[in-house]
């Protein structure tokens, strides 16, 4: 069975410091995967997507980027952490033209 | 722009009643539509709708969709406590190129429970 993970839980960071979120799904190969971000406990907003290796598609300009370097593995960074940057951020993976979506277990950040 | 609402914002209700939730939508290159429950974590998804008037059922919990008038209902029967979460309700869209779907969220409906 497919798994996905993310680390770490939570994190506090100050601001002006960089981030590095990391996402791995075992059990499948070629997923298409997700990196969404939940403000205030609700309504997920689409960060970035990756169809592959390399690819990456993004949804609404920011603070953050995504990188795929390996099939299974995705990461979300940031050079320098705004406050707004705060939120709950969930990693997702789809394989190909499946209807469903499974999101991994989440990161909580705060930014002070 | 693609827009997805959800109905009510939230809702309290005692154990043993019935709720209905909405989700209305206005998206292009329509998939599907997709419900999750979220419980202080990750979304776990419940149902998968894609046919009007098809409805589908687990347990206590079923949806339907309505293609036409463009929105489906999550029904909850003899609640719970532990139906106490938030719901949301996603559009699934066929992005451009037609090589990868993308996910359009409401705001969520928070169901508490008392008992």
């Amino acid at each position: 069975s497919q798994t996905i993970h993310q680390w770490p839980a939570t994190l506090v960071q100050p601001v002006g410091s960089p981030l590095s979120l990391e996402c791995t799904v075992e059990g499948t190969s070629n997923p298409n995967l997700y990196w969404y971000r939940q403000a205030a406990g609700r309504g997920l907003q689409l960060l970035f997507y990756s169809v592959g290796i390399g690819q990456i598609s993004s949804e609404v300009p920011q603070n953050l980027s995504a990188s795929r370097p390996q099939d299974r593995q995705f990461i979300l960074s940031s050079k320098k952490l705004l406050l707004s940057d705060s939120g709950f951020y969930l990693c997702a993976w789809r394989w190909r033209t499946a209807y469903e979506q499974y999101f991994g277990p989440g990161t909580r950040l705060t930014v002070t | 722009e693609d827009k997805v609402v959800q109905s009510p914002l939230s809702l309290v209700v005692h154990e043993g009643d019935t709720v209905t939730l909405n989700c209305s939508y206005e998206v292009t290159n329509f998939r599907s539509l997709l419900w999750y429950k979220q419980e202080k974590k990750a979304p776990t998804f419940l149902f998968m709708l894609t046919s009007s008037g098809i409805e589908k059922k687990s347990g206590r919990l079923s949806s339907i969709l309505d293609k036409k008038e463009l929105f489906s209902i999550l029904n909850i029967t003899a609640t719970q406590t532990g139906d106490s979460a938030v719901y949301l309700c996603a559009v699934d869209q066929v992005k451009s190129g037609g090589s990868n779907y993308k996910l359009t969220f409401g705001k969520g409906t928070l169901l508490t429970v008392n008992p």
